[in-house]
């Protein structure tokens, strides 16, 4: 089945501890991309990728880390961890990389993130 | 910058049509998308609709593309229980490297 697979679901960490959430996709998408979702705020992009070990900065990359070692895997890392960075992430990835086809971008299940 | 803008509330009875709207600034986009999401989980790929297209029509669903007052809307025919969530409206930035913007989503909420 074609999808987008991000670990973990939940995760309740401490300020400061280093963690990483993972995500994968099995379409061979080039283009791929993290967002994190923030009631009344909506959907903002934090980093995005355009293909192997090409990434650039979305519109809040401050506190997070990406690479993109492999095409299938970008990992998202939070180097050290805040409150205000308690959100709902998810990632995405598009056979475009431009994004734009009828196909748009295929959404992981989203990783809830809590930093206490 | 970019702006995507969606109401955030709609409630309406079963059977009864709803029309979610979206107004946005960018109009390089190639695709406009609606996605769905269903309370914890993911966002879904709804439908779309090309650029050069007035309406598209898929099953229950219609899309209006007004490109000159940049307005897009969403009409769900018949609306069910199972279509209450949460629906985004989502413009692709070309010279952004594909960034999606979305608006803040609208949740609708269909009662029996």
């Amino acid at each position: 089945e074609a999808q987008v697979t991000q670990n973990p679901r939940y995760l309740i960490t401490v300020t400061g501890k280093k963690l990483t959430v993972t995500c994968s996709q099995n379409m061979n998408h080039e283009y791929m991309s993290w967002y994190r979702q923030d009631p009344g705020l909506g959907l903002r992009q934090i980093y995005y990728s355009m293909n192997v070990e090409v990434t650039d900065k979305g519109d809040v990359p401050e506190g997070y880390k990406v690479s993109r070692k492999e095409k299938r895997n970008f990992p998202l890392i939070l180097e050290s961890p805040s409150p205000n960075q308690t959100s709902l992430y998810f990632c995405a990835s598009s056979l475009s990389r431009t994004g734009q086809t009828n196909y748009g971008y295929t959404f992981g299940s989203g990783t809830r993130l809590t930093v206490v | 910058g970019e702006d995507v803008e969606q109401s955030l509330f709609l409630s309406v009875r079963e059977g009864d049509s709803s029309v979610i709207n979206c107004t946005y600034t960018d109009s390089s986009s190639t695709y406009l998308y609606w996605y769905k999401q269903e309370p914890g989980a993911g966002l879904q790929l709804l439908t779309y609709i090309f650029s050069n297209m007035d309406m598209k029509q898929d099953q229950r669903l219609t899309v209006l593309l007004n490109k000159k007052d940049k307005h897009l809307s969403l009409r769900i025919a018949d609306t069910q229980t199972g279509d209450s969530a949460i629906y985004f409206c989502a413009v692709p930035i070309y010279n952004q490297g594909g960034k999606l913007i979305f608006g803040q989503g609208t949740e609708l909420s269909v009662k029996p």
